[in-house]
């Protein structure tokens, strides 16, 4: 069984231009959690989803940043027009259908670094 | 303000050696969990802890929730090279089951031979 799977592991992007991630979730899972680690900060939680649908976005930023679940495919965090504060690590965890309380897996994550 | 306070920030130990981990917050934690993070890498799911007075382990790693679900401690018992990096804990403050986790900052830990 896969784990989390992210992609691509390290993105490098010029001010203003769009950054896309990628995330695969274990199989089985359909919950998805984003999380951006900036240095010396530790992980901050951005937004969690299910499939097609949005549960909570409110540690994602008003303005462009947006993520999506789709039935089919990945999901994806999209940052347009990027600026050099959004150079981060972004994680991508996923769970299991709600029943209790269920651990997050994690994936390696994608490095984005704004130019 | 850090919901999630962890300490010490890092640690340098020699090989063989124990240390401990601490967790701290203002809220009940319904849920702990512990990660390790590589330099350069993804988390690796360690232990889960719910319960007050809850303690696991596995291998030479040992968790622990106090009773009041407040504090929790990682053990590491006669450390190894390959115990070295990040160890991040995160935690269900809501009690709402499939959450978002908070973080602490995280400790350092190396280990010198």
């Amino acid at each position: 069984n896969a784990g989390v799977m992210q992609n691509p592991r390290h993105l490098v992007r010029r001010r203003g231009q769009e950054a896309r991630l990628r995330c695969s979730p274990m199989k089985g899972h359909s919950h998805v959690y984003w999380y951006r680690q900036l240095p010396e900060e530790g992980l901050k939680f951005m937004v969690y989803l299910q499939k097609e649908n949005i549960i909570d976005e409110s540690g994602m930023p008003k303005e462009r940043f947006s993520a999506e679940f789709p039935k089919e495919g990945p999901s994806i965090l999209r940052i347009q027009q990027v600026v050099r504060g959004d150079s981060a690590a972004y994680f991508c965890a996923s769970s299991p259908l709600a029943g209790g309380r269920e651990t997050q897996y994690f994936g390696p994550g994608t490095r984005l670094l704004v130019l | 303000s850090q919901e999630l306070e962890q300490s010490p920030q890092s640690l340098i130990v020699q090989e063989g050696k124990n240390l401990t981990i601490n967790c701290t917050s203002s809220k009940t934690l319904y849920g702990l969990y512990w990660y390790k993070q590589k330099y350069g890498e993804g988390l690796i799911f360690l232990m889960m802890l719910q319960k007050g007075g809850e303690e696991k382990s596995h291998e030479k790693i040992t968790a622990k929730l106090d009773e009041k679900k407040q504090q929790s401690s990682l053990h590491i018992t006669a450390s190894q090279p390959s115990h070295a990096g990040i160890y991040l804990c995160g935690a269900d403050i809501t009690n709402s089951g499939n959450t978002p986790l908070v973080f602490g900052k995280g400790t350092r830990l190396s280990v010198i031979a």
